[in-house]
């Protein structure tokens, strides 16, 4: 079946470093592909999304590629932020129905 | 702003009680979802509804059910409430369309089960 497998964490960084949390994907079809992100205590709510290949979703500073070659759609951001401290979540949608089948999760800490 | 609301952010039940869930979305949305979050096993779907008084299992419904008698309310119930069902519970609408569309979700239950 449709799966996402995405870094195990905890990530830390210092502030202003480079950030790739990678992600790649098993469907069948032609899934959308999002990013969701938590902050301490609050639901999840949507980063970024990607509905076909070679698509690019960006939002806040950060971006993913959708790469059908590779399965894989891996967010980066080019200067994090201790704001940006977070869990992250990989997720896939469309290929059938209403479900959306997410990753683990990564955690993302940035010091000061 | 759109928004999903959860009745309750932090609940103790001891085992054997029945315990209600609920969520409200104001979007108007047809499809609602409850999940729960646990450490390192990401998000996995319970139950979701696609229109008022219908229902599909997800992945885990096994000593869930829920229940929508309104379009804007989803409300999970568990029957006899166990400590393997200690948990962070997430309810979602679905906008934009099958599944090319955003997830929203409201921002959590935390249920401890003694």
């Amino acid at each position: 079946g449709d799966s996402v497998t995405q870094m195990e964490g905890p990530v830390t960084l210092s502030e202003e470093a480079f950030l790739t949390i990678n992600c790649t994907y098993t469907a069948t079809g032609y899934p959308s592909l999002f990013w969701y992100v938590q902050y301490p205590g609050e639901g999840l709510q949507l980063l970024l999304k990607a509905t076909k290949a070679d698509d690019k979703g960006s939002n806040k500073g950060f971006e993913a590629t959708y790469r059908k070659e590779t399965t894989s759609f891996h967010l980066e951001k080019g200067s994090v932020q201790v704001s940006d401290s977070a869990v992250y979540f990989c997720a896939l949608g469309g290929t059938g129905g209403f479900k959306t089948i997410f990753g683990a999760g990564t955690r993302l800490f940035v010091k000061a | 702003d759109v928004k999903v609301t959860q009745s309750s952010r932090y609940l103790v039940k001891r085992t054997g009680e029945k315990v209600f869930l609920e969520c409200v979305q104001d979007m108007d949305h047809e499809n609602m979802f409850w999940y729960r979050q646990d450490p390192g096993l990401g998000l996995r779907l319970i139950y979701f509804s696609y229109d008022v008084k219908m229902k599909e299992k997800g992945d885990i419904p096994e000593g869930y059910s829920v229940s929508r008698e309104k379009k804007e309310r989803f409300s999970l119930i568990l029957e006899s409430a166990s400590t393997n069902q200690t948990s962070m519970y997430l309810c979602a609408s679905l906008g934009g369309g099958e599944n090319t569309g955003e997830l929203f979700f409201g921002e959590g239950s935390r249920l401890t089960v003694l």
